[in-house]
């Protein structure tokens, strides 16, 4: 148990709805990062928020966005879903924004669209 | 931009046989590695990491990695594996961007194991 927790486990979904996943990091850390991981595009980072305040975006679609609250959870909010974003979505945790120490990973949210 | 490229798909090792996962990246500056490992219906864990220092880095459950800058390779290795290594396996490389390093993973290697 890394000590992330990311709710829901699953979320089935229609075409064109809107998601929020959470996520709560690891008592202490500051950082969250949010992946998409799916067969097509692998593992890929989205988006890293540091303390509340965004500190870098990867590959990110507009349709996407995310946030960090003051108590340090997060929450990735998915609209207009499409087929393709179909994936399994973890996010990870970690001390500090440098990225040099260990993220921690969450057990994912499998989001379905259908 | 960096990139990872982990060449083998799949690996098959007998339990008990030596491992030997590769890792190839391309960074223009020192690069952060990692290795991680995911077992199924997991997230990652770390495995082990290099950011400087002596090239050959060790880490949990007996992997070590052997960062070879003139080679752009950071394989990792395990002299003997047990059942319970069948995961996938994944590299990466730390990008600086927004002031921290991000990992850019590669495409990851499924280690079967066999009895």
């Amino acid at each position: 148990d890394s000590g992330v927790t990311q709710t829901p486990k699953h979320l089935i979904t229609a075409t064109g709805q809107r998601v929020t996943l959470r996520c709560s990091p690891r008592s202490g850390d500051l950082s969250v990062y949010w992946y998409q991981q799916s067969l097509d595009q692998g593992l890929q980072f989205l988006i890293h928020y540091y303390n509340g305040e965004e500190r870098a975006k990867g590959n990110i679609l507009e349709r996407f966005s995310a946030q960090q609250f003051p108590d340090l959870h997060s929450e990735l909010n998915l609209s207009s879903l499409e087929l393709g974003d179909s994936a399994l979505y973890f996010c990870a945790s970690s001390v500090d924004g440098t990225g040099i120490y260990e993220q921690y990973f969450g057990p994912g949210t499998r989001l379905t669209v259908t | 931009a960096q990139s990872v490229t982990q060449p083998d798909i799949h690996i098959t090792v007998s339990e008990g046989a030596s491992l030997e996962l590769r890792c190839n990246y391309s960074y223009g500056a020192t690069p952060y590695l990692f290795w991680y490992v995911q077992s199924p219906g997991q997230g990652l864990q770390l495995l082990l990491k290099y950011f400087s220092g002596d090239t050959l880095v060790q880490g949990i459950k007996g992997f070590e990695a052997e960062f070879k800058r003139s080679q752009s390779s950071f394989n990792l290795r395990k002299p003997s594996v047990h059942w319970s290594d069948a995961a996938e396996y994944f590299c990466a490389v730390g990008g600086l961007a927004g002031g921290s390093y991000i990992p850019t993973f590669g495409r990851g290697t499924s280690l079967i194991v066999h009895p």
